[in-house]
């Protein structure tokens, strides 16, 4: 497995304001990735984040809205950027590690948004 | 986007029950993998499987990967009180590639066991 750790644990934050979250793990990883959780509902993958390079978003999710950085091999952020109360969820972090690049996730963030 | 079909979307049952959860999609996976999420945590990798027909065991729980490689189940048995939480299927592409790595959710089987 991995020891995955993110900040801030939750936040409320008021609309139009923007938020950093941070994801740091234990050892070098190739692959991390960044969920986002919405009330009540399953996990939805926003994007992977690339070492060195952009980062790979999945349809219905842009840059300008989440910006994410992946400095080195061990830490990525993930910034919602002038949040809104539809952006209140649970925003999570994960890892690829294994033979077969099974997903291990960090605790997750907690926004609302006022 | 896509996301598995997971069945039933939540179970209220006594302790010492068994329990029985699956998934099924319209495309093919490499991986399954089947997790947990208790309240204000992240999901918890439970099993993983990487063959099709693969049956794999951890403890009280049993999963197995389809024939087709586009379903897997769950089985919980004897179940007790800390069994209760989320239980999420995930589907992963291992085969190279944009969707490398990518997990696609179902939608989540909330769990409830009664003392």
């Amino acid at each position: 497995s991995a020891v995955i750790s993110q900040k801030p644990s939750r936040d409320i934050c008021q609309r139009g304001t923007s938020l950093t979250i941070q994801c740091q793990v234990d050892s070098q990883v190739t692959m991390m990735f960044w969920y986002r959780q919405q009330p009540g509902q399953s996990l939805t993958l926003i994007a992977t984040a690339n070492q060195g390079s952009e980062a790979t978003y999945e349809s219905g999710f842009v840059i300008d809205k989440f910006p994410i950085s992946r400095p080195n091999l061990t830490f990525s952020t993930l910034t919602v950027s002038n949040m809104s109360p539809e952006d209140s969820s649970i925003y999570l972090c994960s890892v690829g590690r294994g033979a077969y690049n099974e997903q291990f996730f960090g605790p997750g963030t907690r926004l609302t948004v006022l | 986007g896509q996301q598995l079909n997971q069945s039933p979307q939540s179970m209220f049952i006594q302790e010492g029950e068994d329990v029985s959860m699956n998934c099924t999609s319209s495309s093919i996976f490499n991986t399954w993998l089947w997790y947990k999420q208790e309240p204000g945590e992240g999901p918890v990798l439970l099993i993983a499987l990487y063959k099709a027909g693969e049956l794999t065991s951890n403890g009280r729980l049993t999963a197995q990967f389809g024939i087709t490689r586009k379903d897997s189940f769950l089985n919980i048995s004897a179940s007790i009180p800390s069994d209760v939480g989320i239980y999420f299927c995930a589907g992963q592409k291992t085969a190279g590639g944009t969707s490398y790595g990518k997990l696609t959710f179902g939608q989540g089987t909330i769990l409830t066991v009664h003392p």
